[in-house]
């Protein structure tokens, strides 16, 4: 079965400060995609970024990147010099081929981001 | 060019009451998918549906819970007799395939008092 681990609940940066979520996964499939999403504290879910397995190549977008390492069943995620608005719960997620569509999500990390 | 919409935002029902949530997928998006997000929890799956047929149901509770979406409006998903324990937020996605990634709505908060 597939699972998707967010060992850090809680996240309380001071403003500028880079910081680093953490996210393992668990899949007896080759092929599966992984997600951030995020969550503000008005509630909806934001699509950050999905990757498929084959493609382990480091992303960045403006103040985040995310790092994707096979050999550790990793997927982490730093947002750099944070901002008061990057507070939010943030969620990984991990989907499998053969059920593509179906998303196991980690119980996510709440970013506190301080002035 | 709207997201995904869900009606009402917030909902508040009594023990023993029914409850329907509303999801009108994206423009061109046929694939819709409902999450449960109990309290301090990720978002767990519950639904698969295209088009007036379920695809996964797998996640649904047996009892109480269905959901449709049919040929014309929007998908539904009803809960039966609501208990505290239903009390938690409800996302939709919607996609144009099955194998494109979803986006979600911002959701429905079910109280059950």
């Amino acid at each position: 079965a597939q699972k998707v681990t967010q060992a850090q609940t809680e996240i309380s940066v001071v403003e500028k400060e880079d910081v680093t979520l953490d996210c393992v996964y668990e899949t007896r499939d080759t092929t599966y995609y992984l997600f951030w999403y995020k969550q503000p504290p008005s509630g909806e879910l934001v699509f950050l970024i999905r990757r498929n397995s084959f493609d382990e190549q480091n992303e960045i977008s403006g103040r985040y990147s995310w790092n994707f390492q096979k050999s550790t069943s990793s997927f982490n995620f730093t947002i750099t010099a944070s901002q008061v608005v990057d507070s939010a719960v943030y969620f990984c997620a991990l989907s499998e081929a053969r059920n593509d569509y179906k998303l196991s999500f980690g119980a996510g990390t709440t970013v506190t981001v301080r002035a | 060019n709207a997201g995904v919409m869900q009606n009402p935002r917030h909902l508040v029902r009594r023990r023993g009451q029914e409850a329907r949530l509303r999801c009108s997928p994206m423009k061109g998006h046929s694939h819709v998918y409902w999450y449960r997000q109990l309290p301090e929890e990720g978002l767990k799956f519950m639904v698969y549906l295209q088009k007036e047929n379920i695809i996964d149901e797998s996640g649904m509770p047996k009892e109480r819970f269905s959901a449709e979406f049919p040929k014309e409006g929007p998908s539904i998903l009803r809960i039966q007799q609501v208990v505290r324990g239903d009390s938690a937020a409800y996302f939709c996605a919607s996609s144009r395939s099955g194998q494109e990634e979803a986006f979600f709505g911002q959701g429905t908060r079910l109280t059950v008092v």
